[in-house]
């Protein structure tokens, strides 16, 4: 079972450079969100997908682009990466709206240097 | 802006005992709260979910929420040491906004 799978695992930008960090899901989910995790710190949603071709802004969009062209992928876009961008970035996915179950992939540690 | 509240800790409790991890919450008309279990290094996963006042119950989890104090909580019965993890406390963004605010998360240690 792969549940949502993020690539790559592990980053390292350097300042101005971009990126993009790619999900997938296997599950049929409608439902996708990217959040990041700094030190300490809860995670902050970016942006959200309520189905193909429908994204959202999150608590903390500036500086990232998303786009959701079929159910299964919900790729997150850095453009001009800059070190206030260095966290842990987790996407998840669920069946339904906020309040069913939301299935989180391994993350992806960036560093911006 | 909504909040969620939680202590970070770290709360030490020693193995077979009771942890207790509380949250609070700025936002009223929130009906749903979530507990997410992340080990170091890992993703969360979710353990608990609540939407009714009183308490839930799960094995050996029981959640409990008071929404006219704004409060919930995570019992955590015969802590073992593998239970040693951060404990996040969500709730629905609202705002017209789908996914979940955070808290910061509770570190929680469970002594041998």
């Amino acid at each position: 079972n792969a549940g949502v799978t993020q690539t790559p695992k592990f980053r390292i930008l350097k300042i101005g450079q971009s990126m993009t960090l790619q999900c997938t899901q296997d599950m049929n989910h409608n439902y996708m969100y990217w959040y990041r995790q700094d030190p300490g710190m809860g995670l902050k949603l970016i942006y959200y997908s309520v189905g193909a071709g429908i994204t959202d802004k999150g608590e903390v969009p500036n500086g990232y682009n998303v786009s959701r062209s079929t159910t299964e992928d919900f790729p997150l876009r850095l453009e001009l990466a800059a070190p206030s961008q260095t966290s842990v970035y987790f996407c998840a996915s669920s069946y339904g709206s906020v309040d069913t179950e939301a299935f989180f992939g391994q993350g992806t540690r960036l560093t911006v240097v | 802006q909504k909040e969620v509240e939680q202590n970070s800790g770290p709360l030490s409790v020693p193995e077979g005992a009771i942890a207790s991890l509380n949250c609070t919450y700025s936002d009223r008309g929130s009906q749903s709260f979530f507990w997410y279990r992340q080990y170091s290094g890992k993703s969360p996963e979710l353990i608990m979910f609540i939407y009714s006042n009183g308490d839930k119950e799960d094995g050996r989890f029981t959640a409990q929420l008071n929404k006219a104090s704004q409060y919930v909580s995570l019992l955590i019965r015969d802590s073992q040491p593998s239970d040693s993890a951060t404990y996040l406390c969500a709730a629905p963004a609202g705002g017209g906004a789908d996914g979940l605010t955070f808290g910061k998360g509770t570190h929680l240690i469970i002594q041998p």
